[in-house]
C-alpha cells in the first residue's frame, strides 16, 4: 500500500530564504507526482506536475525534483516571500488510475 | 466564470437534514472528483466520474450519494449525516486519468450538528 509522507509538518522561515520541502513515498512505481498549494479554508492550487520519466519541473521560483528509485521528491522555493505562506501538499498517482494519494502537507510560514 | 466552482461555500446541517453540494467545471474536462478533507488527515478520494460514469468509489458510506448528470456538473447528496462527517468537501476535475493536472474548487465547509 502506497504511503506518502511530508516532512517537516510545519516550517517557519524569514523572508528571502531559499527552502526545501520534502515528500517521500513507499512504492516507487508511480505514474506521476503533483505538488499543490492550499491556503486556509480554500481549495488546492496545482503548482507542478512531474511525470515518472522526468527528473524535475520548474515554474518561476519553484523547482520540483523527482527521484523515483529513492522514493523522494523535493519542492524548492527560491527567495521566499510572505505570500508563499500556505500548506504545500504532494500527491502521487499510481499507474494510470484516477486516484491520487496525498501526503498530510507541510505548513509554511514566511515571516516578513 | 472559469475553473471549478463549488456551492455553497459553507453549510451547517442537522443529522436529519437532506442537502446537496454542487460542483461545476468550465474547463472542458472529462473527469470529476469528490474529495474529503478532515482536520489533520490527508485528503481522501470519495468518488470519481469519467464521462458521467462512476469509475471509482472508495467505500464511502451510503449517506453520501453522488450524481453526475453531465460532464460539467457533479453533485454530492447528503442525508442522515453524522458529526464526524464535518469536513471540507472538495471537488476537482482533470482532462483524463493519467497525464493531466488536477484542478480543485474552493470547497464546501460542512458542519454537521
Amino acid at each position: 500500500k502506497q504511503e506518502v509522507t511530508q516532512i517537516p509538518a510545519a516550517l517557519s522561515v524569514p523572508e528571502g530564504e531559499n527552502l526545501v520541502l520534502n515528500c517521500s513515498f513507499t512504492d516507487s512505481a508511480i505514474y506521476n507526482l503533483q505538488w499543490f498549494r492550499q491556503d486556509p479554508g480554500k481549495g488546492l492550487t496545482s503548482l507542478l506536475l512531474i511525470q515518472s520519466s522526468q527528473r524535475e519541473q520548474t515554474s518561476g521560483r519553484l523547482n520540483a525534483s523527482l527521484d523515483k528509485s529513492s522514493g523522494r521528491s523535493t519542492l524548492y522555493i527560491a527567495a521566499s516571500q510572505p505570500g508563499d505562506s500556505a500548506t504545500y501538499l504532494c500527491a502521487v498517482r499510481m499507474d494510470s488510475s484516477y486516484k491520487l494519494i496525498f501526503g498530510s502537507g507541510t505548513r509554511l510560514l514566511v515571516r516578513p | 466564470e472559469t475553473g471549478v466552482t463549488q456551492t455553497p461555500r459553507h453549510l451547517v446541517m442537522g443529522m436529519t437534514n437532506k442537502k446537496s453540494l454542487k460542483c461545476e467545471q468550465h474547463l472542458g474536462h472529462n473527469a470529476m472528483y469528490w474529495y474529503k478533507q478532515s482536520a489533520k488527515k490527508p485528503l481522501e478520494l470519495m468518488f470519481v466520474y469519467s464521462l458521467e460514469e462512476r469509475v471509482e468509489n472508495n467505500s464511502v458510506p451510503s449517506r453520501f450519494s453522488p450524481e453526475c448528470p453531465n460532464s460539467s456538473h457533479l453533485f454530492l447528496h447528503l442525508h442522515t449525516l453524522q458529526p464526524e462527517d464535518s469536513a471540507l468537501y472538495l471537488c476537482a476535475s482533470s482532462q483524463d486519468r493519467s497525464h493531466s493536472w488536477l484542478f480543485f474548487g474552493s470547497g464546501t465547509q460542512l458542519s454537521v450538528l
